[in-house]
């Protein structure tokens, strides 16, 4: 079956890099069209999309975090690493990876999410 | 980027009620619309696809409606179960978005 499984630091510290890790199984992202998103969620407030990465290593990201994020996969490993630069503690959230059969499809598996605190 | 507006925020409402949550988007997204049960401390559950396409194993009292801009949710008899926060997304274009969020209460 699928599953995802997020993993990383609970607590950075402000202007720090963040480096999330998305294990996944039951799925290739080899295969055509397979996608994995990360999706954040501030405590409270709403699901804000971050990145996208495809199976043909196409990426897509938010228009307002793109200058700090970089997402990328170890198709070996079936992991997707998501990169993301001086945080701040705005960037406290819950980090879900998600994948979708195509860019154009919905996010059918969720992760369980991780907990991310920006804070010295 | 398209912007993607839900009413109500949050609405109450009892076992057995009808309830409707409307999302708007700021541009055409033809059907490209998904929407998301989520429940505290749970990641989001799938429930619709291409606006108005059950996901297997969801009852059948969601139901999914809309095209271009404007699109509902609709739970035909709330059911105890489904006291969550719903959210749409359109998957029309990138950067993908979410709507804000609908928490649906008991009243």
């Amino acid at each position: 079956q699928v599953t995802l499984r997020e993993s990383g630091p609970a607590l950075v510290k402000p202007t720090q890099t963040l480096t999330l890790t998305c294990t996944f199984s039951g799925f290739s992202l080899s295969t055509s069209g397979m996608c994995v998103s990360w999706i954040r969620q501030p405590p409270g407030k709403a699901l804000e999309w971050l990145a996208l990465i495809d199976w043909d290593d196409d990426k897509y990201y938010s228009t307002s975090l793109r200058t700090r994020l970089i997402i990328s996969t170890d198709t070996s490993k079936n992991q997707v690493v998501l990169t993301m630069t001086n945080m701040d503690p705005v960037d406290t959230a819950t980090y879900y990876c998600a994948r979708s059969r195509a860019a154009a499809q919905p996010f059918d598996y969720w992760g369980q999410g991780t907990l991310v605190t920006v804070s010295s | 980027d398209i912007q993607m507006t839900q009413s109500p925020s949050s609405v109450s409402a009892s076992v057995g009620d009808r309830v409707t949550i409307t999302c708007r988007a700021s541009q055409g997204i033809s059907s490209w619309l998904a929407w998301y049960q989520q429940k505290p401390g749970k990641a989001p559950k799938f429930l619709i696809y291409a606006a108005s396409s059950l996901q297997s194993g969801v009852p059948s009292r969601f139901s999914g409606s809309g095209s271009g801009t404007d699109f509902t949710l609709t739970i035909s008899s709330l059911q105890p179960e489904d006291f969550a926060t719903y959210y749409c997304q359109q998957a029309n274009s990138f950067p993908l978005t979410f709507g804000g969020g609908t928490k649906v209460e008991i009243k």
